[in-house]
């Protein structure tokens, strides 16, 4: 069984528009992160935020984390047809170990 | 330059016969990952090299086998391919005091016919 799940498997926006991604993990974790992965391309992290954290920031993109639901989302704002990809949540205790993804949601953005 | 390579880029292949993926580094990281990425699958974590000590997954113990010659290399083998095997393959790296953020290269896609 998955230790995480995004909601689900793909959003359509048009560029300008705001886009959520939500992720639901299974166990107590230390952590989340988000990956994108573009077409052609490996995953790249965005932002990883800790349990002790309910929101981050990096530019256009906003991470939530609710560690009583066990969940988090993802927010970019005035998307551009570049933000098209593949995103992951990595929910983790000891990333050292390595990174377990969940499904991912495939994000079309169209002009 | 947080730059992982990975060659090929495309690997055909037979059923039977082995398979030699290669990544390689530049940054002096530490760890180096390799997972198995199927489609409308989750990427998953085959095995990772800590320094020279290999970690393997209790699940494809068997069927991959990883060498790395020194720091900025690493390789995955598969020594019998079978239909199964095709999927990409995704290198990743991280460093001392960053284990959180992993480098990816681009993926090799494996077809095995």
């Amino acid at each position: 069984s998955q230790l995480a799940e995004e909601n689900l498997w793909a959003l359509s926006v048009h560029e300008g528009e705001s886009v959520t991604v939500n992720c639901s993990y299974k166990t107590s974790i230390t952590a989340l992160q988000w990956y994108r992965q573009k077409s052609g391309e490996g995953p790249a992290q965005l932002i990883l935020i800790r349990s002790n954290e309910r929101e981050k920031r990096n530019g256009r993109l906003r991470a939530t984390l609710d560690t009583s639901s066990q969940s988090s989302s993802l927010s970019i704002t005035a998307t551009r047809c570049e933000d098209t990809a593949v995103y992951f949540c990595a929910p983790g205790i000891d990333y050292a170990q390595g990174l377990t993804f969940g499904l991912g949601t495939r994000v079309s953005v169209f002009p | 330059d947080t730059t992982v390579k990975q060659n090929p880029r495309y690997k055909l292949a037979r059923v039977g016969k082995p398979v030699n993926l290669i990544c390689s580094q530049t940054m002096n990281h530490d760890t180096m990952y390799w997972y198995q990425k199927k489609p409308n699958q989750a990427p998953k974590l085959l095995l990772f090299y800590y320094d020279k000590i290999l970690n393997r997954e209790a699940d494809t113990f068997e069927k991959f086998q990883s060498s790395r010659p020194n720091n900025s290399f690493c390789s995955l083998y598969i020594g019998s391919a079978g239909l199964e095997y095709s999927a990409m393959y995704l290198c990743a790296s991280s460093g001392q005091g960053r284990q959180d953020t992993q480098y990816f290269g681009p993926g090799t896609r494996l077809l095995v016919l």
